[in-house]
């Protein structure tokens, strides 16, 4: 069985700092592997995706994530906060190799962006 | 290009009542899912249709719940009757079937109280 794990509830950073958002994950094959979000009221939307090649992917609003496969991690990163970026953040994986059709998905993160 | 929407946004209910939700996706996407989000919880795959063909329906709860898509176009999911623990948030979303990394767009969701 496939899983998702993002260890912080909630995340603070001050405006113009990087910031983090932490994300492990488990599947028996490769992964696909997605970062969503969710701003208030609001549907979840799409951030970024790896499949495969390059470990670095960048997304919208200036978002990247780094891939490691040897320590199973998928952390959203972004070099300088905005106020706007604070939201829930979903780490979503989906096997290559078969089981469920659905991504299956993490508890969510909190980020909370201070000016 | 209009984005995945779902019908209603909110809706309350008493206890052993029937709900009806309702997804359109994106023109033209064949592949269609429903998740539900239980509070605080992670989000969970509950099914998914390939144009009107149920492809995976193995995470739907029990068979209180009962997903159409007939035609192929937008889809429904029944609630009957509906007990309190059904209470959550109920995505849907819509992808490509050409999309090999079948990347997810979701509607706003349904936020469904049973009391």
């Amino acid at each position: 069985a496939q899983s998702v794990a993002q260890p912080e509830d909630q995340v603070n950073v001050a405006e113009g700092n990087p910031l983090t958002v932490k994300c492990t994950y488990s599947v028996s094959g490769n992964p696909y592997l997605f970062w969503y979000v969710q701003y208030p009221n609001r549907g979840l939307q799409f951030l970024l995706k790896y499949i495969t090649g390059d470990n670095l992917v960048k997304g919208s609003y200036g978002f990247e994530a780094e891939f490691n496969k040897s320590q199973t991690s998928f952390h959203l990163k972004k070099p300088s906060a905005l106020v706007s970026d604070s939201a829930l953040y979903f780490c979503a994986v989906r096997d290559r190799g078969g089981g469920a059709d659905g991504l299956t998905f993490g508890k969510g993160t909190h980020l909370i962006i201070q000016p | 290009e209009a984005g995945v929407t779902q019908f209603p946004s909110h809706s309350v209910i008493e206890k052993g009542q029937t709900v009806t939700l309702r997804c359109d996706p994106i023109s033209g996407h064949d592949n269609l899912y429903w998740y539900r989000r239980v509070m605080g919880k992670e989000i969970k795959f509950l099914l998914h249709f390939v144009k009107e063909s149920k492809q995976d329906e193995s995470g739907m709860p029990n068979n209180r719940f009962l997903a159409e898509r007939t035609g192929g176009t937008y889809s429904t999911l029944k609630v009957q009757p509906a007990e309190l623990e059904d209470s959550g948030v109920y995505f849907c979303a819509s992808s490509h079937l050409q999309d090999y990394t079948d990347t997810q767009y979701f509607g706003p969701g349904t936020r469904l109280t049973v009391l």
